[in-house]
């Protein structure tokens, strides 16, 4: 069990780019979630996945955020036509069950 | 609509000192509470958490948390501070019975003095 793992840890991208994180969730772990953190704010959530299923999405998930399972293994994240204001922590979480999600160290994205 | 208060932003105790951090909840239901650390630099970590049962919940590192559904709060302590746990600590409710999203309070920063 090594965690949860995301890539890249830092992104920085010039707005209007597109960019792309990953998450690989731990192996035995059917539910997976992304939250943004900003500075001084705790984290919100984005979007829930179980299995390759999107049960979930937040009305902070812009048409410009997309977000897949395939498989139902690891997920991405997209954003499109970044934004100064899409500047945050991206985390990633996973779980078996209601019992407490498991972090990753999170991806943060600077945009400029 | 679900939601997590900590009235604390930041707070500074001593080493050695007992800690309190305050977490008030609105739910309506029986909620699912968490307490998650945050060091610099480092992912949430699940310091501890609560269903249903005894009210008052062991830990890792030496915490603990009491449910009071009167006072809908969910206040974690600890006995006698570290300064290795100077860092935001994060209170969370999970959204429905359906069991998804966690809903995270701001945080308080703690600071652990000498």
């Amino acid at each position: 069990d090594t965690g949860v793992s995301q890539n890249p840890r830092h992104k920085i991208t010039k707005r209007g780019q597109n960019v792309t994180f990953r998450c690989d969730p731990i192996s035995e772990h059917n539910r997976l979630y992304w939250y943004r953190q900003t500075l001084g704010q705790g984290p919100e959530f984005l979007t829930y996945f179980q299995n390759e299923a999107q049960l979930e999405k937040s009305r902070l998930l812009s048409d410009r955020f997309s977000a897949e399972r395939p498989k139902g293994s690891f997920s991405t994240l997209e954003i499109q036509r970044t934004e100064q204001g899409d500047s945050a922590m991206y985390l990633c979480a996973s779980s078996s069950n209601i019992g407490g999600a498991f972090f990753g160290q999170g991806t943060r994205l600077t945009v400029v | 609509a679900q939601s997590v208060t900590q009235p604390d932003i930041h707070i500074t105790v001593s080493e050695g000192a007992s800690l309190e951090l305050r977490c008030n909840y609105s739910y309506g239901a029986t909620p699912y509470l968490f307490w998650y650390v945050q060091s610099p630099g480092q992912g949430l970590q699940l310091l501890l958490k609560y269903f249903s049962g005894d009210t008052l919940v062991q830990g890792i590192k030496g915490f603990e948390a009491e449910f009071k559904r009167s006072q809908s709060s969910f206040n974690l302590r600890k006995p006698s501070v570290h300064w290795s746990d100077a860092a935001e600590y994060f209170c969370a409710v999970v959204a429905s019975q359906a069991g998804t999203a966690l809903i995270f309070g701001k945080g308080t920063t703690l600071s652990v003095s000498s």
